[in-house]
């Protein structure tokens, strides 16, 4: 249990264009989805927190018109990287954090996508 | 959160424990203390956590000193698959946002 997916898995766009990339809970509801970025060689930087049904809260110096985010359902986070350019090239993940009472092993907080690559020429 | 510190890189050799350690001298009382590991390209999957009594689960150990100012993680038998990033991470139970920093490089080697 406590699946979280994403899709695509990586992508390439060119410069300039906007680009959708989801993340879903296939198992479990979450209230509370998280969206981080890695650079190569780098860790894990955190974007932005969405919680369903209201607006995501960004991290300081993250664009919330840039990387705009919509946490539409219990199961689905979708974050648009709008008029992308080459910098914005990174390894995106999202995260899940579930609603209580759902039995789900452990007590560990947030589940973890597999990541999607962005590469932007 | 208080701040962890890990050593960049260690190798270990397959099938022997492996031991991670991490400093986090400034922990507070109502701090946690959570491990993750990255395998390359993929998304972090959580070890294990713990407040101030020793843990174990299917994966790994986690051995917390008495005053709670350094833990370790250990990988009782070490396997290739096992090579990745581990990040210690202090937060506080009921916060959100876990706080990334570069982990170390664990390599296992044949």
């Amino acid at each position: 249990g406590a699946v979280v997916s994403q899709h695509p898995s990586w992508v390439i766009c060119k410069s300039g264009t906007s680009v959708k990339i989801e993340c879903r809970s296939l198992d479990f509801q979450a209230t509370t989805m998280f969206w981080y970025r890695q650079f190569p060689k780098q860790s894990l930087m955190l974007m932005a927190t969405s919680n369903e049904g209201s607006k995501a809260t960004y991290e300081q110096g993250v664009e919330k018109d840039k990387f705009l985010i919509n946490h539409a359902s219990l199961t689905l986070s979708t974050l648009t990287v709008t008029s992308a350019h080459p910098e914005d090239s990174s390894f995106y993940i999202c995260s899940a954090r579930p609603g209580e009472g759902q039995g789900l092993p452990g007590s560990y907080e947030q589940y973890f996508g597999p990541g999607t690559r962005l590469t932007v020429t | 959160d208080a701040k962890t510190t890990q050593p960049p890189s260690m190798d270990c050799a397959e099938g022997r424990a492996a031991n991670l350690p991490c400093n986090h001298s400034t922990i507070s009382g109502n701090e946690y203390v959570y491990w993750y590991r990255q395998i390359h390209s993929q998304g972090p999957q959580y070890i294990i956590h713990g407040l101030k009594n020793n843990e174990t689960n299917e994966m790994a150990s986690l051995i917390i000193t008495e005053d709670r100012k350094s833990s370790t993680l250990i990988l009782p038998h070490a396997t290739l698959r096992d090579t990745a990033v581990y990040y210690c991470i202090v937060k506080s139970f009921g916060n959100e946002k876990l706080t990334f920093g570069t982990g170390t490089r664990l390599t296992i080697i044949p």
